[in-house]
């Protein structure tokens, strides 16, 4: 079946400095591939998306490239500020129903 | 925010005793889904609908039932909450297609004692 695998947190950053937070997948096709931000008492956003190969998808300075070679869709932002403290989750999409397939989630501190 | 609204927001349940959350949604989206949350597990799909009276089972439905008798509320039931479904639930809708986000709930936290 289809899994997505992220790497398990808390990832502790100081302010400014870069972020990586490694994804991959597995699945039997190609999928589309999303990460979703969740602040502490809210629900899932969307954070970003990209739907075919070597798509890159953007927001809010985040930034993850859709690599099929290596499986991976690694969220990336050049500069984290305290506000960027969060849980995200990166998930793929297979079917027209668009149920997604999360991984495990990664928190995210950063200290000012 | 997408229009969503899970009701309750928390709830505290003891064991054996049927539960019912609702999820309404303003966006007459055609599919609305239900997770829950755990840790170390992400989000895990229980149910889910594309459509009234339209609805199938996802990753972890065991013990759960849905229904769906109108597009905007999607009502998930669990007939005798036991402590293991102690979770936090997200509600989400979706317009459809592999391409469409989905836009979620606040969440029901949910505790079985």
């Amino acid at each position: 079946g289809n899994s997505v695998t992220q790497m398990e947190g808390p990832v502790t950053l100081s302010e400014e400095a870069f972020l990586t937070i490694n994804c991959t997948y597995t699945a039997t096709g190609y999928p589309s591939l999303f990460w979703y931000v969740q602040y502490p008492g809210e629900g899932l956003q969307l954070l970003l998306k990209a739907t075919k190969a070597d798509d890159k998808g953007s927001n809010k300075g985040f930034e993850a490239t859709y690599r099929k070679e290596t499986t991976s869709f690694h969220l990336e932002k050049g500069s984290v500020q305290v506000s960027d403290s969060a849980v995200y989750f990166c998930a793929l999409s297979m079917e027209a129903g668009n149920m997604l397939t999360f991984g495990g989630g990664t928190r995210l501190m950063v200290k000012p | 925010d997408a229009g969503i609204t899970q009701s309750p927001r928390h709830k505290v349940t003891e064991t054996g005793t049927p539960v019912t959350l609702r999820c309404h949604q303003t966006e007459n989206h055609r599919y609305m889904y239900w997770y829950r949350q755990d840790p170390g597990h992400g989000l895990r799909l229980i149910h889910y609908s594309y459509g009234v009276k339209d609805t199938d089972k996802g990753e972890v439905s065991d013990g759960y039932s849905v229904s769906r008798s109108k597009t905007e509320d999607f009502l998930l039931t669990l007939e005798s909450a036991t402590s293991s479904q102690t979770s936090v639930y997200f509600c989400a809708i979706s317009q459809g297609g592999g391409n469409s986000p989905l836009h979620f709930g606040n969440g029901t936290r949910l505790t079985v004692t």
